[in-house]
C-alpha cells in the first residue's frame, strides 16, 4: 500500500543551523513522483520541488537541497543555514502513476521552528 | 497572474446544515482536487475532477459532493454538516495528473458546532 511517513513531528533549531527533514515512502509502483510542500503560519501550501522516480540526482536550490535515494525509499530535505522565515510545516507527498488519479498522498508533516 | 481562490475563508455552521465551499481557479487547469487537513493526518483527498462533468471520490468522500459545470470552478458541498467535518479544506488544481505539481488555494477553515 502507498504511504508517506514523516517521523519527525516537530523540530526546533537555532537560526543558522542546518536541518534535515526526513521522508520515507512506500509504493509498489516503479514510476512515481515525490513532492515537498511548505505551509507557513499563514496557512497556504507552497510547492517546493517535484522529483520523478527515475531521477535520483540530488537537487540544490539556494539554501534548500533534496536527497532522493530509491534504495532506502527516502526523499529527505535539508535546509542549510536556517532562517526564522523557514519556520513552517513541511509536507512530503507521493503520486503514483498507476493510480491514474493524480492524487497526492501526504505525510503527516514536520513542524519546523527556527529560533532567532 | 493566474491563481486559485477559495471562499469563504472562515465559516461556522450548525450540525445538519448544508454548506457549500467555493473554489475558483484561473490557471485553466483541467484537474481539480479537494483535500481536508486535520492534525495528525496531513491532507486527505475528498473528491477530484479531471474536467467538466467529471467527478470522482477520494479516500474520505462520505458526506461530501462536488459538481463541475465549467473548467474554473469545483464547489464542495457538505450535505448535512457533522462535527467530524470541522477541518481546514484546501482546493488544488494541476495541469496534468501525476507528473505536475498541484497548486493550492488559501484554504477554508470550517467549524461545525
Amino acid at each position: 500500500a502507498q504511504k508517506v511517513t514523516q517521523a519527525q513531528t516537530e523540530i526546533s533549531v537555532v537560526e543558522k543551523e542546518d536541518v534535515t527533514l526526513d521522508c520515507v515512502y512506500e509504493t509498489r509502483d516503479t514510476t512515481y513522483y515525490l513532492f515537498w510542500y511548505k505551509q507557513p503560519p499563514s496557512g497556504e501550501l507552497v510547492f517546493l520541488i517535484r522529483r520523478n522516480s527515475f531521477d535520483e540526482q540530488n537537487e540544490i536550490s539556494g539554501r534548500y537541497s533534496w536527497n532522493f535515494q530509491k534504495s532506502t525509499s527516502s526523499f529527505n530535505f535539508t535546509i542549510t543555514a536556517s532562517q526564522v522565515v523557514d519556520s513552517a510545516v513541511y509536507f512530503c507527498a507521493l503520486s503514483e502513476v498507476s493510480s491514474n488519479t493524480g492524487k497526492l498522498i501526504f505525510g503527516q508533516g514536520t513542524t519546523l521552528q527556527v529560533k532567532p | 497572474d493566474a491563481e486559485i481562490t477559495q471562499s469563504p475563508r472562515h465559516k461556522i455552521t450548525e450540525t445538519g446544515r448544508q454548506v457549500t465551499l467555493a473554489c475558483h481557479q484561473t490557471w485553466n487547469h483541467n484537474n481539480m482536487f479537494w483535500y481536508r487537513q486535520d492534525l495528525g493526518h496531513g491532507l486527505r483527498l475528498i473528491h477530484y475532477s479531471y474536467g467538466v462533468q467529471d467527478t470522482n471520490k477520494g479516500e474520505v468522500s462520505d458526506g461530501y459532493s462536488v459538481s463541475r459545470s465549467n473548467t474554473e470552478d469545483l464547489p464542495l458541498t457538505l450535505e448535512s454538516a457533522a462535527s467530524s467535518q470541522t477541518s481546514v479544506y484546501f482546493c488544488a488544481s494541476s495541469e496534468s495528473t501525476q507528473s505536475y505539481e498541484q497548486y493550492f488555494g488559501p484554504g477554508t477553515r470550517l467549524t461545525v458546532t
